[in-house]
């Protein structure tokens, strides 16, 4: 099955700074990755989320990059802001079936 | 704008006992899921539903069991609860002609 591994586990950025946080997976046949927000005490929030023809996709702030030769996608926040600080999921799966989580990358955006 | 609901925020249950998770949408999702969230660990997939009466294992389904009798309902079971199922759990539908999946407000059972 599909192994989608995310780093770093934990990061911390001066407000301001970029922020960027890796996925790898292991399934060529997936072809569908988003990202999720979750902010403490809620629920996850797809913040942005690509397909595998596409290379790139772009939202204000918010980037993600996807390479499938190599089998990594990322998401790139800049000009970080305090309320950027939450806990971050990327997901690997094929259209219309279930999706496999990373572990969650958990962004600290410090004044 | 989709509505996830779930039965309970907070639950407390004594080992052995059997436990009744309930998702609920408003709409008419053929796709739901339940996943179960611990520190470290991420989002694993416990079970997860096509249609009616349709279901099928996720990563981590011992001990759990689901129910799907009616479309909008989705129950996660857990037969004699173990202290080892003391968690978050999440449902999740995805949404008709879309990949996106949207998440209930999520339970924290404990189990003592």
């Amino acid at each position: 099955g599909e192994n989608v591994e995310q780093h770093p586990s934990t990061l911390s950025v001066q407000e301001g700074d970029s922020a960027v946080i890796k996925c790898t997976y292991s399934d060529s046949a997936s072809n569908y990755f988003p990202w999720y927000k979750q902010e403490l005490g809620k629920r996850p929030q797809l913040i942005i989320d690509i397909r595998s023809n596409v290379g790139e996709k772009k939202d204000q702030r918010i980037a993600v990059t996807l390479n499938k030769t190599a089998k990594h996608f990322s998401l790139h926040i800049t000009e970080t802001q305090p309320e950027d600080s939450a806990v971050y999921f990327c997901a690997a799966g094929n259209s219309g079936y279930a999706l496999n989580f990373g572990k969650g990358t958990s962004l600290l955006v410090t004044p | 704008d989709v509505k996830v609901t779930q039965s309970s925020r907070y639950l407390v249950k004594r080992t052995g006992e059997k436990v009744f998770l309930e998702c609920v949408q408003d709409m008419d999702h053929e796709n739901m899921f339940w996943y179960r969230q611990d520190p470290g660990l991420g989002l694993r997939l416990i079970y997860f539903s096509y249609d009616v009466k349709m279901k099928e294992k996720g990563d981590i389904p011992e001990g759990y069991s689901v129910s799907r009798e009616k479309k909008e309902r989705f129950s996660l079971i857990l037969e004699s609860a173990s202290t080892n199922q003391t968690s978050m759990y999440l449902c999740a539908i995805r949404t008709r002609f879309t990949d996106t999946q949207y998440f209930g407000p999520g339970t924290r059972l404990t189990v003592l």
